[in-house]
């Protein structure tokens, strides 16, 4: 089944601790991204990457990390989280380019609480 | 990316057609419409996309205006399970930044 998983789903962390939410997809997709989603902003986009070892800066990227080592995996780190970061988390990925990139699939969410 | 407009919030019966517009007066010739929808702060997920002709899959139809400024995106019955935000987004496709921009969407409630 084609998927993209998070992990994990649910956490409360303290200001300052470092954190990585993970995601992978098994679709052999080029093309993955983060968003994050607050009420009244709507998603947005925090880093995004077209291949392995290429990854570039969406529309909020400050406070985030992330890193594109293998195709099928691209984990949002958080080196000190501040409450600011407190937000529903997406990944996604897809094709890159042409007509399959219509399609992209989103990880189920990772809600962080950062106290 | 062309702005989109859509209404806040629809109603429709169960076993009903929900109807859902969007406008997108500036969209650029190369430009596709996407629908996505958001059930309860799950991830969004993808429902169909066009570029100037009439759509179906197996979840809906996406109904282009001739001039392309506005669409439609038919749910032809309507279940409780279609309870989700729906996201109309212009977009083209390329090689590059695939990223989705995302408006306030139209809260669509399937009322038993």
């Amino acid at each position: 089944e084609a998927q993209v998983t998070q992990n994990p789903r649910y956490l409360i962390t303290v200001t300052g601790k470092k954190l990585t939410v993970t995601c992978s997809q098994n679709m052999n997709h080029e093309y993955m991204s983060w968003y994050r989603q607050d009420p009244g902003l709507g998603l947005r986009q925090i880093y995004y990457s077209m291949n392995v070892e290429v990854t570039d800066k969406g529309d909020v990227p400050e406070g985030y990390k992330v890193s594109r080592k293998e195709k099928r995996n691209f984990p949002l780190i958080l080196e000190s989280p501040s409450p600011n970061q407190t937000s529903l988390y997406f990944c996604a990925s897809s094709t890159l380019g042409g007509p399959g990139s219509y399609e992209q699939y989103f990880g189920p969410g990772t809600r962080l609480t950062v106290t | 990316d062309a702005k989109t407009t859509q209404p806040t919030s629809m109603d429709c019966a169960e076993g009903r057609a929900a109807n859902l517009p969007c406008n997108h007066s500036t969209i650029s010739g190369n430009e596709y419409v996407y629908w996505y929808r958001q059930i309860h702060s799950q991830g969004p997920q993808y429902i169909i996309h066009g570029l100037k002709n009439n759509e179906t899959n197996e979840m809906a139809s996406l109904i282009i205006t001739e001039d392309r400024k506005s669409s439609t995106l038919i749910l032809p019955h309507a279940t409780l399970r279609d309870t989700a935000v729906y996201y109309c987004i212009v977009r083209i496709v390329s090689f590059g930044n695939e990223k989705l921009t995302f408006g306030t969407g139209t809260r669509l409630t399937i009322i038993p």
